[in-house]
Formats: structure tokens, C-alpha cells, sequence
């Protein structure tokens, strides 16, 4: 079946600056994949989502890139603001199965 | 807003107790979904239902099971609670496997 690497497990990034966070996935039959956000004591939401036929997506201060031939995906957060100090999960799935997810990154802005 | 309301926030249960979970859905979402989630293992998915009365196993449903008696509704039971299974539980439902709504999760501690 399908799994989802993430790195790194923790980021710690200075306010303004720039964060990536990189997922591996295995199925190469994938072709969704959503990023979520959790913040302290909340539920996950859905930030972000690319699909498999596009290559690159943005809103904002967020963007999401794909790279089918390598089965990698990333989340570019930029001018990064202590409200993006959050778990940070990326995932994959087939169409409309079932979502699996990477391990998580704890994304910190620092003042 | 999709709502997706999960009966109990905190629970504490002694060892070899049946747990009940609930989960509620108020938007006829047909698939359902619990997953546990603990610290850098991100979010694994323990029983999905894509319909009324049908199950799956997801990757670790060992010691759970799971009733779908109606649509809204997807419960997860753990036959007899240990302390493994100390966790935070998280129920989704979605329309399709696109953009997953998440409950607020049941922290339990198994004592």
C-alpha cells in the first residue's frame, strides 16, 4: 500500500523567513495530495491540496509543488508569521480512497 | 460548515473496559473515517466506511472495531481497552476522499 515520508520532523524558522516541508509518497498510482494544518489542542485543516495532472499551486502565502517522476511533494511557506507556528501533515491518496498521512512537522516561528 | 461533532474531548477508562467513540456527521458525507494519532507517528488510519452497514480495516485495526448503523453516525469500539491504546482519536467524514473534515478528537487515556 501506500506511505508517506515527511521531513524534517521539526522546523524552527525566524519570522519573515521562508519554510519547506518535504513528503516522499510510494504508490506512483497517487494523485491527490492535501496538506493540512493542526494548531495546539484544534483539529486538522485543510491549508492546501495539489492534484496529480498540475504541477505547482499557490494561494497566498502557501504553495505546493509536485514531482511525479520522483513521488515528492513540498509546502513552501513564505514571510512565515507566528500564526503559522503549527503540526504541519501532508498526505496522498488514489482518487477518492483514503487518505494516508506523513509522520508531521512541527513548524515554530521564531520572533 | 461541515460539522463533524465527536461525542467526549477527554476520556479516561480503566484497563479491559469496552469503549464506545462516537462520531457525527451533519452533512450526508457517505465516507467516514477514525484515525489515531500519536506523536511522530502522524495520523494512522484504524477503520474507514465508505456506506451504511460497510467497513474496512485501515492499517492498524487491531483491538477496534467499528459500527455504521446510519449514515451520520460511525462509531469506533475498542473491545477491551489497554493502555496501548492511550491515544488522541480523530474521526473524518468527506463527500470524497478530497478534503477531509476533521472532528475535535478524543483524547483517551487508558489507566
Amino acid at each position: 500500500g501506500e506511505n508517506v515520508e515527511q521531513h524534517p520532523s521539526t522546523l524552527s524558522v525566524q519570522e519573515g523567513d521562508s519554510a519547506v516541508i518535504k513528503c516522499t509518497y510510494s504508490d506512483s498510482a497517487s494523485n491527490y495530495f492535501p496538506w493540512y494544518k493542526q494548531e495546539l489542542g484544534k483539529r486538522p485543516q485543510l491549508i492546501i491540496d495539489i492534484r496529480s495532472n498540475v504541477g505547482e499551486k499557490k494561494d497566498q502565502r502557501i504553495a505546493v509543488t509536485l514531482n511525479k517522476t520522483a513521488k515528492h511533494f513540498s509546502l513552501h511557506i513564505t514571510e512565515t508569521q507566528p500564526e503559522d507556528s503549527a503540526v504541519y501533515f501532508c498526505a496522498a491518496s488514489k482518487g477518492a480512497q483514503k487518505l494516508v498521512f506523513g509522520q508531521g512537522t512541527r513548524l515554530t516561528i521564531n520572533p | 460548515d461541515v460539522k463533524v461533532t465527536q461525542s467526549s474531548r477527554y476520556l479516561v477508562k480503566r484497563t479491559g473496559e469496552k469503549v464506545f467513540l462516537e462520531c457525527v456527521q451533519d452533512m450526508d458525507h457517505e465516507n467516514m473515517f477514525w484515525y489515531r494519532q500519536d506523536p511522530g507517528l502522524g495520523l494512522r488510519l484504524i477503520y474507514f466506511s465508505y456506506d451504511v452497514k460497510m467497513k474496512e480495516k485501515g492499517d492498524i485495526p487491531e483491538g477496534y472495531s467499528v459500527s455504521r448503523e446510519k449514515k451520520e453516525r460511525f462509531s469506533l469500539i475498542l473491545e477491551s481497552a489497554s493502555t496501548n491504546q492511550t491515544s488522541m482519536y480523530l474521526c473524518a467524514s468527506s463527500l470524497m476522499s478530497y478534503g477531509y473534515t476533521f472532528g475535535s478528537g478524543t483524547r483517551l487515556t487508558v489507566v
